[in-house]
């Protein structure tokens, strides 16, 4: 059973670019979330979607940031118009559907903005 | 709202020697917790989580914790420090309103070192 898949890996951006983040799910899982982990700080929640549904957004930022899970495909988080601030790691862990409390995280994608 | 204090941002051990990591916790309601540990250049591995079943909680590679709800703490321990346990640690926890389908909320993490 594949575990959380994200890509790419590492991203590069100059500023101004756009950057589009992906994520598949464990299989079977359909409750998706991403964080953000900026250096010296902790892990920080970003959103956290279900299936065409965004559930909680609250830790998103108002602007530049948005995030989708379709009915088919892997949830993006996509970033518009990056600047050197959005530099980070970027994770998504999954879930399964019900009566299960812990997330199973992905590798990360690393963005470094130019 | 909940939060979650590491204290130490650094722990130095000797190899053989006993690990504890300190987590306490803030919430309102009662909290599912969790530890996850993050090897450099990687994502986050589940070492054991609390959802208010036993309150002295065993995960993989021999560690454990304890919830105590009187000191709102949930410190993380293993006997024997390794080697390969060099790494950072981050306690989490969720207040599980939508069944423990929510966003975790992240300690800033503390960074284990094994001497030998």
């Amino acid at each position: 059973n594949a575990g959380v898949m994200q890509n790419p890996r590492h991203l590069v951006r100059r500023r101004g670019q756009e950057a589009r983040l992906r994520c598949s799910p464990m299989k079977g899982h359909s409750h998706v979330y991403w964080y953000r982990q900026l250096p010296e700080e902790g892990l920080k929640f970003m959103v956290y979607l279900q299936k065409e549904n965004i559930i909680d957004e609250s830790g998103m930022p108002k602007e530049r940031f948005s995030a989708e899970f379709p009915k088919e495909g892997p949830s993006i988080l996509r970033i518009q118009q990056v600047v050197r601030g959005d530099s980070a790691a970027y994770f998504c862990a999954s879930s399964p559907l019900q009566g299960s409390y812990e997330q199973y995280f992905g590798p990360g994608t690393r963005l470094t903005v130019t | 709202a909940q939060s979650v204090t590491q204290l130490g941002s650094h722990v130095s051990v000797s190899e053989g020697a006993l690990v504890l990591l300190r987590c306490n916790y803030s919430s309102s309601v009662p909290p599912y917790l969790f530890w996850y540990v993050q090897y450099p250049n990687q994502g986050l591995q589940l070492l054991l989580k609390y959802t208010s079943a036993a309150t002295l909680v065993k995960g993989i590679n021999g560690f454990e914790a304890e919830f105590k709800k009187s000191e709102t703490s949930f410190h993380l321990t293993k006997p024997s420090a390794h080697m390969s346990d060099a790494a950072e640690y981050f306690c989490a926890v969720s207040v599980g309103s939508g069944g423990g389908a929510d966003g975790l909320t992240f300690g800033k993490g503390t960074h284990l070192i094994i001497q030998p």
